[in-house]
Order: structure tokens, then sequence, then C-alpha cells
């Protein structure tokens, strides 16, 4: 079965840290992936996303991902965290075959100290 | 430009109380889904809607119904509440383009707790 792994399920870093959230997924074929982001009591939304192209994305607030495609892996970060990026954070695989289906890891916590 | 809007987003109920959550999205979007949040478990899916008059289950649909009324709305059923139903429900949309997974537009959630 297709599942994604996210390694760490609570961060927490002083701010000005850099931040590097690991997520890696099991399918072998071609994949969109994305990050979303949950603020506190909030909705989630779309981060960033790749769907072919250059392998190092950029997104929103700072921001970037790297898709390395012989890792399975997407790994989001960021160079420098604010308060502000205290958040949950997902990272979601669509296989091409099952467009229809979004596959979600468990989350990661981020807990940014001021 | 309200996106997706949930109601309601609070509700307690009983055990083996009946339900419907609804959902609906002003973005013309074809697709749609219903997904439950837990600690430690991300969001999983429950029904989807690829398009207007199509559901299909997803990851954990027992327990639950859905109905796709019209292109903007798509409604969340529980027939019978049990306790292993309290989750935050969350509805979503995206445009589908071919067979490619585009990226999802969230409603606010629904807090349910089954006692």
């Amino acid at each position: 079965a297709q599942s994604v792994s996210q390694h760490n399920h609570h961060v927490i870093l002083s701010e000005a840290a850099s931040l590097e959230l690991g997520c890696n997924y099991s399918y072998g074929g071609t994949v969109n992936l994305f990050w979303y982001v949950q603020y506190p009591g909030q909705h989630l939304q779309l981060l960033l996303k790749y769907f072919s192209g250059d392998p190092l994305v950029k997104g929103i607030k700072g921001f970037e991902a790297e898709f390395i495609k012989s890792k399975f892996s997407f790994n989001l970060r960021k160079p420098s965290v604010q308060w502000s990026d205290t958040a949950e954070y997902f990272c979601a695989v669509s296989p091409y075959t099952g467009g229809f289906k979004t596959i979600f890891g468990a989350g990661t916590r981020l807990f940014v100290k001021a | 430009n309200a996106g997706v809007t949930q109601t309601p987003k609070f509700q307690v109920l009983k055990t083996g109380q009946s339900m419907t959550l609804q959902c609906a999205q002003d973005m013309n979007h074809n697709s749609m889904y219903w997904y439950r949040q837990d600690p430690g478990m991300g969001l999983r899916l429950i029904y989807y809607s690829a398009s207007e008059g199509t559901t299909d289950k997803g990851e954990v649909p027992n327990g639950y119904n859905v109905s796709r009324l019209n292109k903007r709305e798509f409604s969340l059923r529980l027939e019978s509440a049990a306790p292993s139903q309290t989750s935050v429900y969350f509805c979503a949309s995206s445009e589908q383009i071919h067979r490619l997974g585009q990226p999802q537009h969230f409603g606010d959630g629904t807090r349910l707790s089954i006692l």
C-alpha cells in the first residue's frame, strides 16, 4: 500500500534556527508532491507543490523543498524559522495513476520558541 | 470569495444519533473530499467525489455516507454516531485535470464529539 512517512512528530526550535522536516513515500511511479501547513485553529493551506521540472521547489514564506527521486523523499526546509512558523506541517503525495486520491503523512508539529 | 465553507463548526452528539455535515465550495472545482483528522494519524480520506454525480470510498468509509448534491455541495452523514467517530472533519475541493492530483483547498473543519 502507498504510504507517506514523516520522521519527526514534534520539533522544537528557537527563532533563527534552520529547519528541515523529512518526508518519504512508498510509491515507485510518477507522483505529485505537496507540503501543507496548518496554523493553530486554522485549516490546512498549501505551502508548496512539485509536479515536474526543477526538483528544488520554492513556496510561500521562505519555505523550500527538494525532491530526490532516488530516495523517494521530499524534505521541507527553511533557513531561519520565525515564531509565526509554529504550526503542523503535512507532507502529501498524489500518485499519477491514482490521481483522485492524495495520501497525507501523519504530520509534524513545529514549535518555535521566541 | 469564501472558498470552502463547512457547517457546523462544532457539534456534540450522543451515541446513536445521526447528523449531516455540510460542505460547499465556490471555486467551480470538480472534485471534493471528506477527511477526518485524528492526533498522530494525519488526514485520512473518508469519501471523495471526483466529479458531480460520482462518489467513491476512501480509506475509512465505514459508518459514513455521502451525497454530492450538485457541483458545489458535498455532504457527509453519520447515520448512527459512535464514540470512535469523535474527530475533526475537513472538507476539501480541487480541480481535476486529467489524472493528476491537484492541490486541495480545505474548509475550516468541524469538531465533532460523540458522547
